[in-house]
């Protein structure tokens, strides 16, 4: 099955910096790429996904680069601020099948005032 | 207003007991999911369900059971042959272009 490695698992920066956070996984089959933001206590929110057919996808201050070769994908925050501090998955799944989400283990980002 | 439910978003129980989580969507998503967070993990599949009276094992279904009798509904119950079952428990729903969304999940503590 779908194995997704995450890195870093936490990741500490300051206000205005960009953060980066990679994802490999192992099934060539897959061809859909979320990244979810999770809040203490609440349940993970969608921010951006990516598909196969794509290498990037921008969407304000978030994109998504996707190197189908390498099989990895990364998530890239410019300008960050205090609102951005939480733990962001990486997931992978294919169109067919079960179709449900392999997850990684999760960046705890800290972005500090 | 749409979205996805779950209640209780807190439940206690007495080990040995099984204890029902529910999940409501009213998105008209025909698929939906349960995953189990532990703390400082990531998520892991129990169960899904593509389409009404149907389900399927996920990664880690043993001592859980579900149902989908309805579109809009799918329960978790989780049994005492559950060996750990303190978690947080996240639901999610999705239609056919892929993107899932989440509930705000319940957390279950067993004594």
């Amino acid at each position: 099955g779908e194995n997704v490695e995450q890195h870093p698992s936490t990741l500490s920066v300051q206000e205005g910096d960009s953060a980066v956070i990679k994802c490999t996984y192992s099934d060539s089959a897959s061809n859909y790429f979320p990244w979810y933001k999770q809040e203490l206590g609440k349940g993970p929110q969608l921010i951006i996904d990516i598909r196969s057919n794509v290498g990037e996808k921008k969407d304000q201050r978030i994109a998504v680069t996707l190197n189908k070769t390498a099989k990895h994908f990364s998530l890239h925050i410019t300008e960050t601020q205090p609102e951005d501090s939480a733990v962001y998955f990486c997931a992978a799944s294919t169109d067919t099948g079960r179709r449900a989400l392999t997850f990684g283990s999760g960046t705890r980002l800290q972005v500090q005032p | 207003d749409g979205g996805i439910t779950q209640s209780p978003k807190y439940l206690f129980r007495k080990e040995g007991q099984n204890v029902t989580l529910s999940c409501e969507q009213n998105l008209n998503h025909d698929a939906m999911y349960w995953y189990r967070q532990d703390p400082g993990q990531g998520l892991r599949l129990i169960y899904y369900s593509q389409i009404v009276n149907d389900f399927q094992k996920g990664d880690i279904a043993e001592g859980y059971s579900v149902s989908r009798e309805k579109k809009e509904s799918f329960p978790l119950t989780v049994t005492s042959a559950q060996k750990n079952p303190t978690a947080f428990y996240l639901c999610a729903s999705s239609s056919l272009n892929y993107e899932q969304y989440f509930g705000p999940g319940t957390r279950l503590t067993v004594t």
